[in-house]
Parts: structure tokens; C-alpha cells; sequence
């Protein structure tokens, strides 16, 4: 089956310096990727999802991941990090369906002023 | 507004007691899914529904069970609680199984003592 790592439990950078979430998968055959957040008492949202194409992929809130097939890996950056971004992200992995999807541990965000 | 209801928000449970935990969708979505989410494990799948009418077990079912009488509803019960029960709960749906985006509830936190 599938598995996600996400090295870095927790993350600390100041407000406008730049993001860089790791996110590492096993998976035999070419992966769904997702990035998800959740901030403190809510559900996932969704940032962004790769199935295949543009490694590049481009997500909500200024946030974008990159594919690299050579290094498993589904890295989430943003160039300039807001207070609001403080939340925890988890990056997730599947299949041709959703009931095979697995998730990483977390990383929690804290920005600091 | 559209989206996921779960109820309770949170609940205290003593152990041996039964226990089901709501979720309502008014999206329309075929799939529904129940997950647990723990420190430093992440979101973990229960069970999930591909349509209703329909469940299947997901990584860890032991202790729990579903049903899915209709589109909407797919409540989750515990037929006696344990402590390692202990977790927050949530629910997610998607349009389809086949790795469309999840959309979740904002969770039930149940302690079980």
C-alpha cells in the first residue's frame, strides 16, 4: 500500500520569508497527490492536487507543489508566508480512488510576526 | 451553506457505552468517508461508502461500523467504546470515488474514559 512521510512535524518562519513543506510517498505506479490544510478546529481543505501533466501545479492561497518523480516527492512552497497561513498541512497520496488514500502525519505552520 | 454536518462537536463517553456520531451532507455526493485523525498519525480511513446503499472497511474498522441508508446520511457507531477510541472524528465526501477532491466536516473530538 501507499505511504506518505512528511519529515518536519512542526515549522516556524517569520510572516513574508519563504514556505517550504516536505512531503515524500511510496507508491508503486504513478500517484494522485494532494495537499490539504486545516486550521484549528476545522475540517481539510483542499490547496491543490496533481493526477499528471505540468509538474508544477499551482493551488489556492498562493500556494504551489511540484512532482518529482526522481525523488518521490510532492514538496508544497509559497514564496511569501501570511500570519493567516498558520495551520497544519498534510500532504496526502491515492490511487484511481479515494478509497486507497493515505495520509501524511502533519506538519503544523507557525508564523511568526 | 452547502457542505458537511457533524454532530456531536464533542462528546465525553464511558467505556462499553454505544455511541453514534452524525454526519449530513447536502452537496449530493456519491462517496462519503469516515476518518480518525491523531497526533503524529494523521487521518486515518475507517470506513467509507462509494453510493448509497453500500460500505466498505478502510485501514483501521475494528470497533466501529456504518450504514448508508440514503445519499445524504452516514452515521458512524461505536458499539462499545474503548479508550484507544479516543480521537477526532471526520467525515468527507466527494462527487466520486475516483480521487476527486474530499470535502470535510469540522470533526467530532470524543474522549472515551
Amino acid at each position: 500500500a501507499q505511504s506518505v512521510t512528511q519529515p518536519d512535524i512542526h515549522i516556524t518562519v517569520s510572516e513574508g520569508a519563504s514556505l517550504e513543506l516536505r512531503c515524500n510517498y511510496s507508491y508503486g505506479a504513478t500517484p494522485y497527490l494532494f495537499w490539504y490544510v486545516q486550521s484549528p478546529g476545522q475540517g481539510l481543505q483542499l490547496l491543490l492536487k496533481y493526477f499528471s501533466g505540468d509538474t508544477l501545479v499551482q493551488g489556492i492561497k498562493g500556494f504551489e507543489a511540484e512532482f518529482k518523480r526522481s525523488q518521490s516527492s510532492f514538496n508544497l512552497r509559497k514564496p511569501s508566508v501570511h500570519w493567516s497561513d498558520a495551520a497544519e498541512y498534510f500532504c496526502a497520496v491515492g490511487h484511481y480512488n479515494n478509497n486507497d488514500m493515505r495520509f501524511g502525519a502533519g506538519t503544523r505552520l507557525t508564523v511568526k510576526p | 451553506i452547502a457542505g458537511i454536518t457533524q454532530a456531536p462537536t464533542s462528546q465525553i463517553l464511558a467505556a462499553g457505552r454505544r455511541m453514534t456520531l452524525r454526519c449530513t451532507q447536502d452537496m449530493r455526493h456519491n462517496a462519503m468517508y469516515w476518518y480518525r485523525q491523531d497526533l503524529g498519525l494523521g487521518l486515518r480511513l475507517i470506513h467509507y461508502s462509494n453510493t448509497a446503499g453500500t460500505t466498505g472497511k478502510g485501514e483501521v474498522p475494528d470497533g466501529y461500523s456504518v450504514s448508508r441508508a440514503n445519499t445524504d446520511d452516514f452515521p458512524l457507531t461505536l458499539a462499545s467504546a474503548v479508550p484507544s477510541q479516543t480521537s477526532v472524528y471526520f467525515c468527507a465526501s466527494s462527487d466520486s470515488i475516483g480521487n476527486s477532491p474530499l470535502h470535510f466536516g469540522n470533526g467530532t473530538r470524543l474522549t472515551v474514559t
